[in-house]
Parts: C-alpha cells; sequence; structure tokens
C-alpha cells in the first residue's frame, strides 16, 4: 500500500537560509510522488512532482526536491526562504485505483520563516 | 488560471440543513473526481472517489449516506453534506485528474463549511 510519512511537523528558518523538509514514501511499485504548498485558508498549489523522469526535480518558486530510491525519500529544499515561503507543505503520493489517481497527503509540514 | 471550480468558498449552515458543493472541471473532461476533507492544521484525508455514470465509492469511515455524492455529468461532481452537525465543520476540497503528458491532479479552491 502507499503511504507518505512527513518527518517533521514544524519547521523554523531564517530568511535566506536554506529550507529543507523531509518526505518519506512506501509504494508497492514506482511511485509518482508531489509536493504541494498550502496558505492559510487557501486552496493547494503544485510546487513539484515526479513521475519517473529525472530523479531531481525543479519546482516553482526556487523550490527542488530528489527522488531517492535507496532511500525512499522525496525531500523538498530550497537554497534561501523568503518571507512568503511561510506555509503548510503537504508531500503526496498517488494511489492508483480503479476509479483513476486519488492522491494520499503526508500530515503536512508547517514552514515558518522569521526575518 | 484555475482549471477546477470549486462553489461556494465559504457556507454558514444552521445544524440539521443540509449544504451542496459543486466542483467543476473548466476545460477538460474528468469522468473521476475525488472529494478531500482537510480538519483544522491537519492534512487532507480522502473521502470518495465520485465516478461519472456510476456509485461513488467511499473510504472506510466515511458515511455515504452523509455525504451524497453525485457526478451528474463529465464535467460537474457535487458533494451535499446531508443533517449537517457542527461536527462537519471541516475544508472540503474536491480534485480532478487530467490526462496528459502523464495525469495531474488539479484542485478546486476547497470550501470552508461551517456549520451553527
Amino acid at each position: 500500500a502507499q503511504s507518505v510519512t512527513q518527518l517533521d511537523s514544524h519547521v523554523s528558518v531564517s530568511e535566506g537560509t536554506p529550507v529543507l523538509l523531509r518526505c518519506n514514501y512506501s509504494s508497492s511499485y514506482s511511485p509518482s510522488l508531489f509536493w504541494y504548498v498550502q496558505h492559510p485558508n487557501k486552496g493547494l498549489q503544485l510546487l513539484l512532482k515526479y513521475t519517473s523522469a529525472a530523479t531531481l526535480v525543479k519546482g516553482i518558486n526556487g523550490f527542488e526536491a530528489e527522488f531517492k530510491k535507496s532511500e525512499t525519500s522525496f525531500h523538498l529544499t530550497k537554497p534561501s526562504a523568503h518571507m512568503s515561503d511561510a506555509a503548510e507543505y503537504f508531500c503526496v503520493v498517488s494511489l492508483l485505483n480503479q476509479a483513476g489517481t486519488a492522491l494520499i497527503f503526508g500530515k503536512g509540514t508547517t514552514l515558518s520563516v522569521s526575518s | 488560471g484555475a482549471v477546477v471550480s470549486q462553489h461556494p468558498s465559504r457556507v454558514i449552515c444552521k445544524s440539521g440543513t443540509s449544504v451542496k458543493i459543486e466542483c467543476r472541471s473548466l476545460d477538460f473532461q474528468a469522468t473521476t473526481m475525488f472529494w478531500y476533507r482537510q480538519f483544522p492544521k491537519q492534512s487532507l484525508m480522502l473521502m470518495a472517489t465520485s465516478n461519472e455514470g456510476s456509485k461513488a465509492t467511499y473510504e472506510q469511515g466515511v458515511e455515504k449516506d452523509k455525504f451524497l455524492i453525485n457526478h451528474a455529468s463529465l464535467t460537474l461532481s457535487t458533494l451535499t453534506v446531508t443533517s449537517a452537525h457542527p461536527e462537519d465543520s471541516s475544508f472540503y476540497i474536491c480534485s480532478a485528474p487530467r490526462q496528459g503528458r502523464g495525469t495531474e491532479a488539479f484542485f478546486g479552491q476547497g470550501t470552508r463549511l461551517t456549520v451553527v
């Protein structure tokens, strides 16, 4: 069965410092993995996705993630945090069922950015 | 711009009433849509899979008689919360996968339901 674990419920960084949000997945086949961001009281925005192409995936707003099969990880990084990056981040794995593709969400990581 | 539209974005209703939430795919057909629920400061939980032309598939623990799903057309799915109670207050989000270069899921803006 597919599942995803976000290792940190809360990450705090200073503006201009690197961001690392950790995610491990479990899947019985090669998964599709995603990172979504959710700002307060707003919907979800796709940051990036991995679908068995390049293992290093570049997304929007300077974020990137590296798929490491040996470690079953898909950590999200950004070299330099900005105040506007403060939000909730979800690591997501796709679940293929008879109906199509549902997404299974991790519990989320709250990113706080201080000045 | 948005490819999945969800309406309303916010709704307040009294206990015992029913609320309908609509999810539309704007420029593509979606034979399948997904409904999620998000409690405050928690993750999204898949509630059900909406299938055009057939019954919805509900996840374990989700009451199908309380959360009625109708996939009326290839671009519209509705979720009706029947006989709402305060514990039904939550953020509901729909999603529709679009086939293209791979499958990508697009999300509606979400509906904040408050039952008073």
